[in-house]
């Protein structure tokens, strides 16, 4: 049973570049999350997909922030127009239902020069 | 919006003694969690607390559901080296929101 995972593992970018960031949820898990994680902080939510249902995207820290959901399965974060306050450790979880554990992914860590 | 206080935020111990850490509310809620964190990994979820008053345990680990549904405890007995990380609580209730995350608790274990 394979678990949350990420990819890449390790993003460094140019200021002004825009980033995708990947997650495979569990399989068969119906809601994914996206957090940010800066050094030494707690987690930040970003966003979360439950199903069908339209994302909640009340966590995202402006509008260069986006996310998809493609097939009720893997989800991309995408950041434009990168700033170096980006910088941190993206998180991705899934759980079965919105209202059960989450379970993590091993997390992307962005550097912003 | 719904908050949880973790406290302390960080402690410094020596190996062999117990932890004690722990999480409050106002807000009540259903379910409650533990995850630990080590660097750079994500969070692994340790324990789940569905009913007030339960007590349950992982190993060394006990955590228990405050009765009043708004506090949630986490002890570990008899620390080792590989306890050092971050210790998360998060509350689940029923209203239309997921998962509510502490800041955390860091822990370092002195050998």
């Amino acid at each position: 049973g394979a678990g949350v995972s990420q990819s890449p593992s390790n993003k460094v970018t140019e200021k002004g570049k825009d980033v995708e960031l990947r997650c495979d949820p569990i399989s068969g898990h119906t809601a994914l999350y996206w957090y940010r994680q800066s050094l030494g902080q707690g987690l930040e939510f970003l966003i979360y997909f439950q199903g069908n249902s339209a994302p909640d995207k009340s966590g995202l820290p402006s509008d260069r922030f986006s996310a998809e959901r493609t097939g009720g399965s893997v989800s991309t974060l995408t950041i434009q127009r990168t700033q170096q306050e980006d910088s941190a450790v993206y998180l991705c979880a899934s759980s079965f239902g919105l209202y059960n554990e989450q379970f993590f992914g091993p997390g992307t860590r962005l550097t912003v020069l | 919006g719904q908050q949880l206080n973790q406290s302390p935020q960080s402690m410094f111990i020596q190996e062999g003694e117990d932890v004690s850490m722990n999480c409050t509310s106002s807000s009540i809620f259903n379910t409650w969690l533990w995850y630990k964190q080590d660097p750079g990994e994500g969070p692994v979820l340790l324990i789940a607390l569905y009913k007030a008053g339960e007590l349950t345990s992982n190993g060394r680990l006990t955590a228990q559901f405050g009765i009043t549904r708004k506090d949630s405890f986490l002890n570990i007995s008899a620390s080792i080296p590989s306890d050092v990380g971050i210790y998360f609580c998060a509350g689940l209730s029923s209203g239309n929101t997921p998962l509510v995350f502490g800041k955390g608790t860091r822990l370092s274990v002195i050998a």
